[in-house]
């Protein structure tokens, strides 16, 4: 149980151009979405908190007209960079939680999605 | 930055020996996870110590927190070569945010 999927697992784009990357809860309900941005090499770093229904708790420095979050239902979040440039290249990962059922911060992460804009 | 950091930043070792690694955290917490990431992969979640917890065992892991020192080790014992992978601990306070360590890459070598 618990499983948590990401589409596309890869993808590459010109400058400019859109990207949308969907993290979904397969056998669960997610309250609480996450996405984390990492670098190679590097740590994970929280870009936004999202919850069911409400709008996305932007991290300090990540621009919200940016990266456009949607959490439209409890088990589909959506995660848009918008007029990608090469510096939104990165591995982004998101992580889905239950406030319902877990009685810790346990949250389950997605394989991630890779996105190269050229 | 409220991230952690943990030590060593990379770690060679042959199989069955054993492998620790340690993170330090700046703030006081509820609770501190280990995960792991195979490279290109998402992350798969070790084990959870409680902050009144200050040992915790799950098959070949042993995770301590000492939250006066705000550090945690891990330890992998009798290591394989499938343990390669990168290892993050996460802590979180009061919220959801998990704040991660800045990892260590173990390799282990057959």
């Amino acid at each position: 149980g618990a499983v948590v999927s990401q589409h596309p697992s890869r993808v590459i784009c010109k400058s400019g151009t859109s990207v949308k990357i969907e993290c979904r809860s397969l056998d669960f309900q997610a309250t609480t979405m996450f996405w984390y941005r990492q670098f190679p090499k590097k740590s994970l770093m929280l870009m936004a908190t999202s919850n069911e229904g409400s709008k996305a708790t932007y991290e300090q420095g990540v621009e919200k007209d940016k990266f456009l979050i949607n959490h439209a239902s409890l088990t589909l979040s959506t995660l848009t960079v918008t007029s990608a440039h090469p510096e939104d290249s990165s591995f982004y990962i998101c992580s889905a939680r239950d406030l319902r059922t877990s009685d810790y911060n346990e949250q389950f992460f997605g394989p991630g999605t890779r996105l190269t804009v050229l | 930055s409220q991230q952690g950091e943990e030590d060593p930043q990379a770690l060679s070792i042959q199989e069955g020996e054993n492998a620790t690694m340690n993170c330090s955290y700046k703030t006081s917490i509820n609770n501190l996870q280990w995960y792991r990431q195979n490279s290109g992969r998402g992350l798969v979640h070790l084990i959870l110590i409680r902050s009144n917890e200050r040992e915790k065992h799950s098959g070949r892991l042993r995770v301590t927190l000492d939250t006066s020192k705000k550090s945690s080790s891990l330890l992998i014992t009798a290591s394989r070569a499938a343990d390669t992978a990168s290892y993050f601990c996460a802590t979180d306070r009061n919220t959801d945010k998990l704040i991660f360590g800045t990892g260590t890459r173990l390799q282990v070598f057959p």
